[in-house]
């Protein structure tokens, strides 16, 4: 059973900057798992913000960016804003077969 | 923009087959462009990829469902659909379909509850 492994939860002040990561049980990811990241507010459906480890979607804001950083999918936001404050999945692709991470909780403090 | 609607009974009992459609508009189920998708999510719980299907002739599972899931598409409505057999209360979930990647799309979910 592979398994996607996220900080279960990160806390960054206003105006910060914060990685999230996104590790493989399989070992190093590269970029053909094609990680994607989604954000999900309290009772909306998730929102897309990076496909395909680092290509952003016309409606994902300059601030999120995504990479590979020491064998994982990155998500990093620089100068983060109240309204980042979410729970953010990654999500790995297997052979085609995908995996979602367990979720980051990111305050905003 | 392609937009997605989930349509499905909202409650099936135990060991039944759960059923349910998504509506494609704005856009064609035949495209190669979008791969079509099944998430769920269980309450307070995270997101799972349940599978897709890729040009109506590729289609991926989540191994952990252990064959219950089938998902298909019916050109002629413009929809996908998913079916999951043999369900129990673990099965309680909102359900979401989407397309994922380059092209993306996203409906705004049914929430499906397995009770007798």
């Amino acid at each position: 059973q592979t398994v996607v492994t996220q900080e279960p939860s990160l806390t960054v002040s206003p105006g910060g900057t914060v990685t999230l990561t996104c590790a493989s049980s399989t070992g190093a990811v590269t970029s053909g798992y094609h990680p994607n990241w989604f954000q999900q507010k309290p009772g909306q459906a998730p929102r897309a913000l990076i496909y395909s480890t680092n290509r952003k979607y016309s409606w994902t804001p300059a601030r999120f960016s995504g990479s590979l950083l020491g064998g994982k999918a990155a998500l990093t936001l620089s100068g983060v804003q109240p309204e980042d404050e979410a729970e953010y999945y990654c999500l790995l692709y297997y052979g085609g077969a995908g995996v979602f991470g367990g979720g980051t909780k990111l305050t905003v403090l | 923009q392609v937009q997605l609607q989930e349509s499905g009974p909202g409650l099936v009992q135990p060991s039944q087959t759960l059923s349910l459609t998504c509506t494609v508009s704005g856009g064609s189920i035949r495209s190669s462009d979008y791969y079509w998708t099944w998430i769920r999510q269980s309450p307070g719980k995270g997101l799972e990829w349940i599978g897709y299907t890729y040009y109506s002739e590729n289609t991926y599972y989540n191994p952990s469902l252990k064959s219950r899931a089938t998902i298909s598409v019916d050109m002629s409505q413009n929809q996908f659909s998913l079916m999951l057999s043999s369900v129990t209360a673990a099965d309680t979930a909102v359900y979401y379909c989407a397309s994922l990647g380059t092209y993306f799309a996203w409906g705004q979910g049914t929430l499906v509850t397995v009770s007798s």
